[in-house]
């Protein structure tokens, strides 16, 4: 069935070093893809997003990469500091309808040690 | 500021109660939806509205009710048939679907306790 999974559960980092979360997807047909950061008590905040038609996009400090052949997406946050300490999740778009519909990985929880 | 507002922050429920749990949208997007967050969890679907008036189940509507009365409200009713109630509720809204997709912006959440 669709799943949308990610690598590891914890990702720990030091202050300045760059961070990579992975996840990765099982739906061939997705052709939309999010990540979002999670801080404790609040709702996902958009971070990027990337269509199936291209395989890296930049916004500031964060790239996302994605290879379809292996069905793999990763974010990558240069310099990271410690106010990117949250829980990052992945979500593809449910193919099929134009329903909007996203289906969300279990997320990746990233601590930046001062 | 344009966004969601969802509340209250916190809810308490007792037993064989049903409670509303309220999410207001002026970004003035057409499509809404309703997600529970279970602890260390990803979000799973509930609810979703592409229009007014019109509404469709997710993953795991059992117990939960909505209505779309209004564009920007979408409120979710946690009934009593719902045994397990307690989580983290999140509402979010999109534009509508069109060619290309857009992200769906999120609430703050409501969190529900049994008492």
């Amino acid at each position: 069935g669709e799943s949308v999974g990610l690598h590891l559960p914890t990702l720990s980092v030091q202050e300045g070093d760059n961070s990579i979360i992975n996840c990765a997807y099982s739906n061939s047909a997705s052709d939309y893809f999010i990540w979002y950061k999670q801080e404790s008590g609040k709702g996902p905040q958009f971070i990027i997003d990337i269509r199936s038609n291209m395989d890296k996009r930049q916004g500031q400090r964060v790239t996302v990469l994605l290879n379809k052949t292996v069905k793999h997406l990763s974010l990558q946050i240069a310099a990271t500091q410690p106010g990117d300490s949250a829980v990052y999740f992945c979500a593809e778009n449910s193919p099929g309808g134009n329903t909007g519909k996203l289906i969300f990985g279990q997320g990746t929880t990233l601590q930046v040690k001062p | 500021d344009g966004g969601i507002t969802q509340s209250p922050k916190y809810l308490f429920r007792k037993e064989g109660q049903n409670v509303t749990l309220s999410c207001e949208q002026n970004l003035n997007h057409d499509a809404m939806y309703w997600y529970r967050q279970d602890p260390g969890q990803g979000l799973r679907l509930i609810y979703y509205s592409q229009i007014v008036n019109d509404f469709q189940k997710g993953d795991i509507a059992e117990g939960y009710s909505v209505s779309r009365e209004k564009k920007e409200s979408f409120p979710l009713t946690v009934t009593s048939a719902q045994k397990n109630p307690t989580a983290f509720y999140l509402c979010a809204s999109s534009p509508r679907q069109g060619p290309g997709d857009q992200p769906q912006h999120f609430g703050d959440g409501t969190r529900l306790s049994i008492l």
